[in-house]
C-alpha cells in the first residue's frame, strides 16, 4: 500500500533558524514527489516536483531534496510569512492513474520573530 | 489567468439534501481531480478525470458523483448528504509539461452536512 509518512507534525522556529521537514514515502514506481504550501482557509499551492533520487530545487529560502526513501524541505533563515502547512505527495507511474496524487498529513510550521 | 475555480465557497445542508460543486479551470489542462481534507488526515482522492469525456474512481469515491461537462469544468455531485461528507473539498487540475508536472489546486469549497 502506497504510504506518505511526514514529520514533524509541527514544528516552531525563531526567525532565521534553519531546519528540515521530513517526507518519507513507500510507493511502487515513483513517478514525482510534490511539496505543497497550504495557508489557513486556502487551498495547496505548488512549490516542487522531484522525479529522481539525488534531485534538488530550491526556491527563495526553500530547498526540496530526494532520495530512495525520503524527501527533505530544507528552509533557511525562515522568516514569520513562512509559517504555513507544507504537504507531501508522491504519484505512482501506474498508466491510467497518471497523476493521481496520494498526501501526508502535512507538518504546521510556526516562525515567531 | 483566474487558475481553478470552485462556487461555492460554503455551503451548510442538512442530511439527505443534494448539492453539486462547481469546478472550472481556465489553463487548458486535460486532467482535473476532486480531493476532500479532513482534519488530522491528508488530503484524500474522490475521483478524477484524465481527459475530458473520461472519469475515474479515486480512493474515497462513495456517496459522490462527477461530471465532466467539458474540458474546463469538473463538477462533484452529492446525491445525499450525510454528516460524514462534512469536509474542505479542493479541486485540482494538471499540466504536464516537458516531462514536468504540477498540479494546481483551486480555494476549496467548505461543506457542513447538519
Amino acid at each position: 500500500e502506497d504510504q506518505v509518512t511526514q514529520s514533524p507534525e509541527a514544528l516552531r522556529l525563531q526567525e532565521g533558524e534553519s531546519s528540515s521537514l521530513n517526507c518519507s514515502y513507500t510507493v511502487s514506481g515513483l513517478r514525482g514527489l510534490f511539496w505543497y504550501r497550504q495557508d489557513p482557509g486556502k487551498g495547496p499551492e505548488f512549490l516542487f516536483t522531484l522525479y529522481s533520487a539525488g534531485e534538488e530545487k530550491e526556491k527563495e529560502r526553500l530547498k526540496a531534496t530526494l532520495t530512495k526513501k525520503e524527501s527533505f524541505l530544507h528552509i533557511t533563515a525562515p522568516k514569520p510569512e513562512d509559517s504555513a502547512t507544507y504537504l507531501c505527495a508522491v504519484s505512482a507511474d501506474r498508466g491510467s492513474t497518471l497523476g493521481r496524487l496520494y498526501f501526508g498529513r502535512g507538518t504546521q510550521l510556526t516562525v515567531w520573530p | 489567468n483566474a487558475g481553478v475555480t470552485q462556487t461555492p465557497k460554503f455551503q451548510v445542508l442538512k442530511t439527505g439534501q443534494s448539492m453539486t460543486l462547481q469546478c472550472a479551470q481556465d489553463m487548458n489542462h486535460n486532467s482535473m481531480y476532486w480531493y476532500r481534507q479532513d482534519p488530522g488526515m491528508g488530503l484524500r482522492l474522490i475521483y478524477y478525470s484524465a481527459s475530458e469525456g473520461t472519469t475515474d474512481k479515486g480512493e474515497v469515491p462513495n456517496g459522490y458523483n462527477v461530471s465532466r461537462l467539458n474540458k474546463r469544468e469538473f463538477s462533484l455531485r452529492l446525491e445525499s448528504a450525510a454528516p460524514s461528507q462534512t469536509s474542505v473539498y479542493f479541486c485540482a487540475s494538471m499540466l504536464i509539461e516537458g516531462g514536468e508536472e504540477t498540479q494546481y489546486f483551486g480555494p476549496g469549497t467548505r461543506l457542513l452536512v447538519l
